[in-house]
């Protein structure tokens, strides 16, 4: 079964100290990876996305992501955290079987929290 | 630009009653879809459109009816709600084919039945 997993329910980092956020996956095929945020009492926003190409991927609001195949792994990644990073992170796949349909398969979260 | 709008932003029903959890999206986006967040489940899908009078059903669809009568609006109607479905519920859009990862989503909808 096509899946995602997230690891650690919770990362605390300092500000200004680098963070990162694990994500591993399970499909079949090339995957197609997101990285999405939620913040407090909003809906989800998308921050980045590799589909193929260059391993490393640059997202909105300083994020990036490394793609690593040998390890299925896309973890999410920032050199400087801050303050107002702390969020609720979210990767997702594409359904391989979906076709263009947009159906995501998304990992169960994982809460951010950068302490000044 | 409004975006995807979800209304109400709370509700709290009996177990048995019957709601629509309305959303409406106003970027002509094709695609369109309901996700239920659970804590430590992430967001599973309920169901999803890939236009108007287009449905299927996504990964937890039962006790769930939705229905694609225009671009904009995609509601979603529990017909007896049950304690199992106090979640809270997203809708999502997206323009088609290549775009079609790219989710814009609502608010949401804080739902508890009792």
């Amino acid at each position: 079964a096509q899946s995602v997993a997230q690891p650690e329910d919770q990362v605390n980092v300092a500000e200004g100290n680098p963070l990162t956020v694990k994500c591993t996956y399970s499909v079949s095929g090339n995957p197609y990876l997101f990285w999405y945020v939620q913040y407090p009492n909003r809906g989800l926003q998308f921050l980045l996305k590799y589909i193929t190409g260059d391993n490393l991927v640059k997202g909105s609001y300083g994020f990036e992501a490394e793609f690593n195949k040998s390890q299925t792994s896309f973890h999410l990644k920032k050199p400087s955290a801050l303050v107002s990073d702390s969020a609720l992170y979210f990767c997702a796949v594409r359904d391989p079987y979906s076709g263009n349909t947009g159906k995501l398969i998304f990992g169960q979260g994982t809460t951010l929290q950068v302490k000044p | 630009n409004a975006g995807v709008t979800q209304t109400p932003k709370f509700q709290v029903l009996k177990t048995g009653q019957s709601m629509t959890l309305q959303c409406a999206q106003d970027m002509n986006h094709e695609y369109m879809s309901w996700y239920r967040q659970d804590p430590g489940m992430g967001l599973r899908l309920i169901h999803y459109s890939v236009g108007a009078g287009i449905t299927d059903q996504g990964e937890v669809p039962n006790g769930y009816n939705v229905s694609r009568s225009t671009t904009e609006d995609f509601p979603l109607r529990l017909l007896s709600a049950a304690p199992s479905q106090t979640s809270v519920y997203f809708c999502a859009s997206s323009y088609s084919g290549t775009q079609v990862d790219i989710q814009y989503f609502g608010a949401g909808t804080r739902l508890s039945v009792l």
